[in-house]
Protein backbone atom coordinates (compact mmCIF):
# COMPACT_ATOMS: atom_id res chain seq x y z
CA UNK A 1 0.00 0.00 0.00
CA UNK A 2 1.33 3.45 -1.12
CA UNK A 3 1.98 5.87 1.98
CA UNK A 4 2.38 9.15 -0.21
CA UNK A 5 -0.04 10.71 -2.68
CA UNK A 6 1.03 12.61 -5.88
CA UNK A 7 -0.42 14.93 -8.59
CA UNK A 8 -0.80 12.74 -11.32
CA UNK A 9 1.10 15.13 -13.73
CA UNK A 10 2.47 18.85 -13.82
CA UNK A 11 3.67 21.15 -16.51
CA UNK A 12 6.76 23.39 -16.17
CA UNK A 13 8.81 26.12 -18.52
CA UNK A 14 12.24 25.10 -19.80
CA UNK A 15 14.81 27.16 -16.92
CA UNK A 16 11.99 27.57 -14.69
CA UNK A 17 11.86 25.80 -11.39
CA UNK A 18 9.67 22.63 -10.97
CA UNK A 19 8.21 22.13 -7.41
CA UNK A 20 6.96 19.01 -7.31
CA UNK A 21 4.58 18.20 -3.65
CA UNK A 22 3.78 14.81 -2.46
CA UNK A 23 1.86 13.74 0.80
CA UNK A 24 2.80 11.27 2.96
CA UNK A 25 0.68 12.13 6.54
CA UNK A 26 0.09 8.59 7.36
CA UNK A 27 4.85 8.44 7.62
CA UNK A 28 6.44 7.00 10.88
CA UNK A 29 9.07 8.85 12.85
CA UNK A 30 11.64 6.30 11.25
CA UNK A 31 10.66 6.40 7.51
CA UNK A 32 12.30 8.03 5.46
CA UNK A 33 11.70 9.95 2.20
CA UNK A 34 13.21 9.27 -1.08
CA UNK A 35 12.68 10.59 -4.72
CA UNK A 36 13.28 8.66 -8.12
CA UNK A 37 12.59 9.64 -11.75
CA UNK A 38 11.89 7.16 -14.48
CA UNK A 39 12.21 8.09 -17.89
CA UNK A 40 10.19 5.76 -20.12
CA UNK A 41 11.23 2.09 -20.07
CA UNK A 42 14.34 2.57 -18.29
CA UNK A 43 15.32 2.12 -14.44
CA UNK A 44 14.27 4.47 -11.62
CA UNK A 45 16.91 7.19 -10.96
CA UNK A 46 17.61 8.42 -7.58
CA UNK A 47 17.44 12.28 -6.91
CA UNK A 48 17.58 12.46 -3.01
CA UNK A 49 15.97 11.34 0.03
CA UNK A 50 15.59 12.76 3.93
CA UNK A 51 14.52 12.35 7.15
CA UNK A 52 13.44 15.59 8.56
CA UNK A 53 16.00 18.20 7.38
CA UNK A 54 15.91 20.07 3.89
CA UNK A 55 18.35 18.61 1.76
CA UNK A 56 20.39 19.41 -1.23
CA UNK A 57 22.34 18.07 -3.61
CA UNK A 58 23.56 18.62 -7.35
CA UNK A 59 20.19 17.51 -8.87
CA UNK A 60 17.66 18.47 -7.07
CA UNK A 61 16.06 20.12 -3.15
CA UNK A 62 13.81 18.22 -1.16
CA UNK A 63 11.49 20.49 1.34
CA UNK A 64 9.90 18.52 4.70
CA UNK A 65 7.61 20.04 6.33
CA UNK A 66 8.38 20.23 10.21
CA UNK A 67 5.37 17.69 10.77
CA UNK A 68 6.85 15.75 8.34
CA UNK A 69 3.40 15.00 6.59
CA UNK A 70 4.65 16.24 3.26
CA UNK A 71 6.92 17.99 1.13
CA UNK A 72 8.17 18.99 -2.00
CA UNK A 73 11.21 17.92 -4.06
CA UNK A 74 12.61 21.52 -6.59
CA UNK A 75 14.20 20.81 -9.72
CA UNK A 76 15.82 24.26 -9.96
CA UNK A 77 16.30 25.21 -13.80
CA UNK A 78 14.32 22.37 -15.53
CA UNK A 79 15.21 21.18 -18.65
CA UNK A 80 13.60 18.91 -21.46
CA UNK A 81 15.87 15.81 -20.29
CA UNK A 82 14.06 16.54 -17.17
CA UNK A 83 10.96 15.11 -18.59
CA UNK A 84 9.73 11.77 -16.75
CA UNK A 85 7.84 10.41 -13.70
CA UNK A 86 9.07 11.32 -10.59
CA UNK A 87 8.33 9.42 -7.53
CA UNK A 88 7.70 10.50 -3.78
CA UNK A 89 8.44 7.07 -1.77
CA UNK A 90 8.67 6.54 1.78
CA UNK A 91 11.05 3.53 2.87
CA UNK A 92 9.47 1.81 5.38
CA UNK A 93 11.45 -2.27 6.65
CA UNK A 94 9.85 -5.48 5.46
CA UNK A 95 9.37 -8.85 7.84
CA UNK A 96 12.43 -9.85 7.24
CA UNK A 97 13.89 -5.93 8.41
CA UNK A 98 15.02 -5.14 4.68
CA UNK A 99 14.65 -1.69 3.50
CA UNK A 100 11.61 -1.60 1.35
CA UNK A 101 10.36 0.85 -0.93
CA UNK A 102 7.07 1.39 -1.54
CA UNK A 103 6.01 2.93 -4.49
CA UNK A 104 3.28 4.77 -5.34
CA UNK A 105 1.96 6.12 -8.98
CA UNK A 106 4.33 9.17 -9.50
CA UNK A 107 3.81 12.70 -11.34
CA UNK A 108 4.11 12.94 -14.44
CA UNK A 109 6.18 15.92 -15.10
CA UNK A 110 6.48 17.53 -19.07
CA UNK A 111 8.67 20.38 -19.27
CA UNK A 112 7.74 22.51 -22.26
CA UNK A 113 10.29 24.70 -24.21
CA UNK B 1 27.10 6.86 -8.75
CA UNK B 2 26.81 2.96 -8.72
CA UNK B 3 25.51 0.80 -11.69
CA UNK B 4 23.38 -1.67 -11.70
CA UNK B 5 23.16 -4.14 -14.78
CA UNK B 6 20.51 -6.71 -16.10
CA UNK B 7 20.66 -8.75 -18.92
CA UNK B 8 18.95 -9.75 -21.29
CA UNK B 9 17.55 -5.67 -21.47
CA UNK B 10 14.40 -7.74 -24.01
CA UNK B 11 13.27 -11.17 -24.21
CA UNK B 12 10.91 -12.95 -26.80
CA UNK B 13 9.87 -16.38 -25.50
CA UNK B 14 7.33 -18.77 -26.56
CA UNK B 15 4.36 -19.82 -24.07
CA UNK B 16 5.70 -22.16 -21.56
CA UNK B 17 9.24 -21.52 -21.61
CA UNK B 18 10.93 -20.58 -18.76
CA UNK B 19 13.63 -17.07 -19.15
CA UNK B 20 16.29 -15.98 -16.53
CA UNK B 21 17.39 -13.06 -15.98
CA UNK B 22 20.47 -11.15 -14.43
CA UNK B 23 21.17 -8.42 -12.11
CA UNK B 24 24.49 -7.50 -11.16
CA UNK B 25 26.08 -5.10 -8.76
CA UNK B 26 29.16 -3.88 -11.18
CA UNK B 27 30.97 -1.36 -8.71
CA UNK B 28 29.59 -2.17 -5.72
CA UNK B 29 29.14 -5.42 -3.31
CA UNK B 30 25.23 -5.30 -2.55
CA UNK B 31 23.91 -7.95 0.09
CA UNK B 32 20.55 -7.30 -0.78
CA UNK B 33 18.79 -6.97 -4.39
CA UNK B 34 15.52 -6.85 -5.21
CA UNK B 35 13.26 -7.64 -7.95
CA UNK B 36 10.02 -5.80 -9.82
CA UNK B 37 7.78 -5.62 -11.94
CA UNK B 38 5.75 -2.88 -13.88
CA UNK B 39 3.35 -2.81 -16.01
CA UNK B 40 1.91 -0.25 -18.74
CA UNK B 41 1.25 3.10 -17.10
CA UNK B 42 1.67 1.47 -13.68
CA UNK B 43 3.71 2.11 -10.84
CA UNK B 44 6.80 -0.71 -9.46
CA UNK B 45 5.21 -3.14 -8.00
CA UNK B 46 8.27 -5.44 -5.44
CA UNK B 47 8.15 -9.24 -6.11
CA UNK B 48 10.81 -9.97 -3.78
CA UNK B 49 13.88 -9.23 -1.84
CA UNK B 50 16.37 -11.74 -2.28
CA UNK B 51 19.43 -11.42 0.53
CA UNK B 52 22.97 -13.08 -0.54
CA UNK B 53 23.58 -16.43 0.89
CA UNK B 54 19.45 -17.00 1.89
CA UNK B 55 16.04 -17.64 0.54
CA UNK B 56 14.31 -14.35 -1.09
CA UNK B 57 11.65 -12.85 0.61
CA UNK B 58 8.29 -12.91 -1.35
CA UNK B 59 5.15 -10.14 -1.34
CA UNK B 60 2.11 -11.60 -1.12
CA UNK B 61 0.78 -12.47 -3.99
CA UNK B 62 4.20 -13.61 -5.88
CA UNK B 63 4.23 -17.36 -6.52
CA UNK B 64 7.38 -18.61 -5.20
CA UNK B 65 7.58 -21.37 -7.22
CA UNK B 66 6.71 -19.37 -10.94
CA UNK B 67 9.48 -16.57 -10.00
CA UNK B 68 12.64 -18.25 -8.46
CA UNK B 69 15.02 -16.02 -7.60
CA UNK B 70 18.89 -17.05 -6.56
CA UNK B 71 21.36 -14.56 -5.00
CA UNK B 72 24.82 -16.71 -5.01
CA UNK B 73 26.81 -13.80 -4.60
CA UNK B 74 27.33 -10.25 -3.16
CA UNK B 75 27.22 -9.05 -6.88
CA UNK B 76 24.76 -11.79 -8.52
CA UNK B 77 21.17 -11.87 -8.22
CA UNK B 78 18.57 -14.05 -11.11
CA UNK B 79 15.36 -14.14 -11.63
CA UNK B 80 14.07 -17.13 -13.77
CA UNK B 81 10.22 -17.11 -15.12
CA UNK B 82 9.36 -20.32 -15.07
CA UNK B 83 6.37 -22.08 -17.53
CA UNK B 84 6.61 -18.50 -18.53
CA UNK B 85 2.55 -17.05 -20.17
CA UNK B 86 1.58 -14.17 -21.86
CA UNK B 87 0.35 -12.58 -18.75
CA UNK B 88 3.94 -12.64 -17.23
CA UNK B 89 4.72 -10.09 -20.30
CA UNK B 90 6.04 -6.90 -18.55
CA UNK B 91 8.94 -4.88 -17.57
CA UNK B 92 11.26 -6.52 -14.48
CA UNK B 93 13.82 -3.72 -12.55
CA UNK B 94 16.37 -4.99 -10.28
CA UNK B 95 17.74 -3.09 -8.09
CA UNK B 96 20.46 -3.07 -5.31
CA UNK B 97 21.17 -1.62 -1.98
CA UNK B 98 23.86 0.78 -1.04
CA UNK B 99 25.05 2.17 1.49
CA UNK B 100 21.82 4.73 1.79
CA UNK B 101 20.41 4.67 -1.58
CA UNK B 102 18.85 1.54 -4.15
CA UNK B 103 20.54 1.67 -7.61
CA UNK B 104 18.56 0.71 -10.40
CA UNK B 105 19.09 -1.59 -13.75
CA UNK B 106 18.23 -0.63 -17.05
CA UNK B 107 15.16 -3.12 -16.90
CA UNK B 108 14.63 -6.24 -18.80
CA UNK B 109 11.80 -6.33 -21.56
CA UNK B 110 9.77 -9.57 -21.09
CA UNK B 111 7.12 -10.21 -23.45
CA UNK B 112 5.85 -13.91 -23.97
CA UNK B 113 3.74 -14.81 -27.26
Amino acid sequence: DAKTTQPPSMDCAEGRAANLPCNHSTISGNEYVYWYRQIHSQGPQYIIHGLKNNETNEMASLIITEDRKSSTLILPHATLRDTAVYYCIVRVYNAGNNRKLIWGLGTSLAVNP
Amino acid sequence: GAVVSQHPSWVICKSGTSVKIECRSLDFQATTMFWYRQFPKQSLMLMATSNEGSKATYEQGVEKDKFLINHASLTLSTLTVTSAHPEDSSFYICSATGVREQFFGPGTRLTVL
